[in-house]
């Protein structure tokens, strides 16, 4: 079963756009949550979140963490065509029996028209 | 410092021909892993190395994959008798200690097979 998904598979907007990025999740000894962003070959790291309610900014991105309702979100602001990929949700939680898990989910594609 | 390099960059192959990808991870990082990303497709786990040991080879999608890591550094991954299917970015990311810290991933390495 999928234990890591985001919504929506793809998004198309226009610069100056804010838009959002889903991640939800179902696993149990939850640890972390990652967001990656993948342009062309290589994921570079976005935010790790570890605790509810506590908002991570960089720059126009956004992320926060709901660890009742089990899900993330991604928010980017004033969109320019430079924030097109791919953006990746991963969770990192313990598994009896075999450790440390790391789970990515499928991506949002993203893209931004000028 | 350097982060993760991959090689080569680029790999053109004929079905049934044997490859291999290297990874040097960062400096002083124990964990590695490897993954497989198909054209439009999310990131697919392939295997987690914890120093020179493999835990988890729970993602090598046949008995044609392996792979292997030395004094704890880099990693080798080996596709024997390569297929059509197995066309995809293989990245590799390394990370300080465990599963549960942030990845930092390669360039990858994009294997075409003809």
């Amino acid at each position: 079963e999928d234990k890591v998904v985001q919504s929506p598979l793809s998004l198309v907007v226009h610069e100056g756009d804010t838009v959002t990025l889903n991640c939800s999740y179902e696993v149990t000894n939850f640890r972390s949550l990652l967001w990656y962003k993948q342009e062309k070959k290589a994921p570079t790291f976005l935010f790790m979140l570890t605790s509810s309610g506590i908002e991570k900014k960089s720059g126009r991105l956004s992320s926060i963490l709901d660890k009742k309702e089990l899900f993330s979100i991604l928010n980017i602001t004033a969109t320019q065509t430079g924030d097109s990929a791919i953006y990746l949700c991963a969770v990192t939680y313990w598994l009896n029996n075999a450790g440390n898990m790391l789970t990515f989910g499928g991506g949002t594609r993203l893209m931004v028209k000028p | 410092g350097a982060g993760v390099s991959q090689s080569p960059s680029n790999k053109v192959t004929e079905k049934g021909k044997d490859v291999e990808l290297r990874c040097d991870p960062i400096s002083g990082h124990t964990a590695l892993y490897w993954y497989r990303q198909s054209l439009g497709q999310g990131l697919e786990f392939l295997i987690y190395f914890q120093g020179n040991s493999a835990p988890d080879k729970s993602g090598l999608p046949s008995d044609r994959f392996s792979a292997e890591r030395t004094g704890g550094s880099v990693s080798t991954l080996t596709i024997q008798r390569t297929q059509q299917e197995d066309s995809a970015v293989y990245l590799c990311a390394s990370s300080p200690r465990t599963r549960t810290d942030t990845q930092y991933f390669g360039p990858g390495t994009r294997l075409t097979v003809l």
